[in-house]
C-alpha cells in the first residue's frame, strides 16, 4: 500500500528556507504515471496547491508562490522535496505531500507537517 | 479567492440528503475528473469520490459524485452527525497548469 511521509523542522524563522521532505513507501517515483505535489492548509483555512513534480522532473507551481517555491525529486531515494524561500508568518501551514494522476487532485495524502514561522 | 467556488455551508437534519456543489469552468472541472474530500478537525483530507463518481473502497454508497459541464456535485444521503466536516472539491486546471481546490463546505447535521 503506497505511504507518504513528511519529514522536516517543525520551526522555521521569518526570512528563512523551509525544506521539507515526502518518503514514499509501498510503490516507486521512477517510470510512474503518477505526479507527486506538495499542498498546504493554514490554521482554519482552505487547502492550497504549491505545486507538482513528475519523476522526470518537469515541474508546476502555482503562481502565487512560483518566485519562492523550488520542488525537486530523487529517484534514488523514492523521495521528493519542497523548498520556499523567505518564510513570513503567513507560510505557518500543514504541510502535505500527494501523488496525483494527471488532470486530477491528489488522491494519496501524507500525514501532514505543521510549520510554523516564528523567531 | 477560490477558482472552484463552493457554498461556505450547508446544513440539514439527521437522516436527510445534502448536496454540495462545486463551480468551475471548461478549462478545469468541464475537461478534467473531479475529487471530493472530508476533512475531519486536525486530520488529513479524505478522498471520498474521484473521477468525478467513483468511490473509493471502503467509502459508503451514501457518498455520490455527479457532473455537467463545468459544475460538480457531491451527495450525501442518511446523513450522520459523523459526517460534520468540511468538504472540498479538488481537480486539475489545464489553463493554469495547477491542482485547483474549492474554498471548502461545512456541513452541519442538526
Amino acid at each position: 500500500q503506497l505511504q507518504l511521509q513528511e519529514s522536516g523542522p517543525g520551526l522555521v524563522k521569518p526570512a528563512e528556507t523551509l525544506s521539507l521532505t515526502c518518503t514514499v513507501s509501498g510503490g516507486s517515483i521512477s517510470n510512474s504515471p503518477y505526479y507527486w505535489a506538495w499542498i498546504r492548509q493554514p490554521p482554519g483555512k482552505g487547502l492550497e496547491w504549491i505545486g507538482t513534480v513528475y519523476h522526470t522532473g518537469t515541474t508546476f507551481y502555482a503562481a502565487s508562490l512560483k518566485s519562492r517555491v523550488t520542488i525537486s525529486v530523487d529517484t534514488s531515494k523514492n523521495q521528493f522535496s519542497l523548498k520556499l524561500t523567505s518564510m513570513t508568518a503567513a507560510d505557518t501551514a500543514v504541510y502535505y505531500c500527494g501523488r496525483h494522476s494527471q488532470w486530477e487532485s491528489p488522491r494519496t495524502w501524507g500525514q501532514g507537517a505543521l510549520v510554523t514561522v516564528s523567531s | 479567492q477560490s477558482v472552484l467556488t463552493q457554498p461556505p455551508s450547508v446544513s440539514a437534519a439527521p437522516g436527510q440528503t445534502v448536496t454540495i456543489s462545486c463551480s468551475g469552468s471548461s478549462s478545469n472541472i468541464g475537461s478534467n475528473f473531479v475529487s471530493w474530500y472530508r476533512q475531519l478537525p486536525g486530520t488529513v483530507p479524505k478522498v471520498l469520490i474521484y473521477d468525478d463518481n467513483k468511490q473509493p473502497s471502503g467509502i459508503p454508497d451514501r457518498f455520490s459524485g455527479s457532473k455537467s459541464g463545468a459544475s460538480a456535485t457531491l451527495g450525501i444521503t442518511g446523513l450522520q452527525t459523523g459526517d460534520e466536516a468540511d468538504y472540498y472539491c479538488g481537480t486539475w486546471d489545464s489553463s493554469l497548469g495547477a491542482v485547483i481546490f474549492g474554498g471548502g463546505t461545512k456541513l452541519t447535521v442538526l
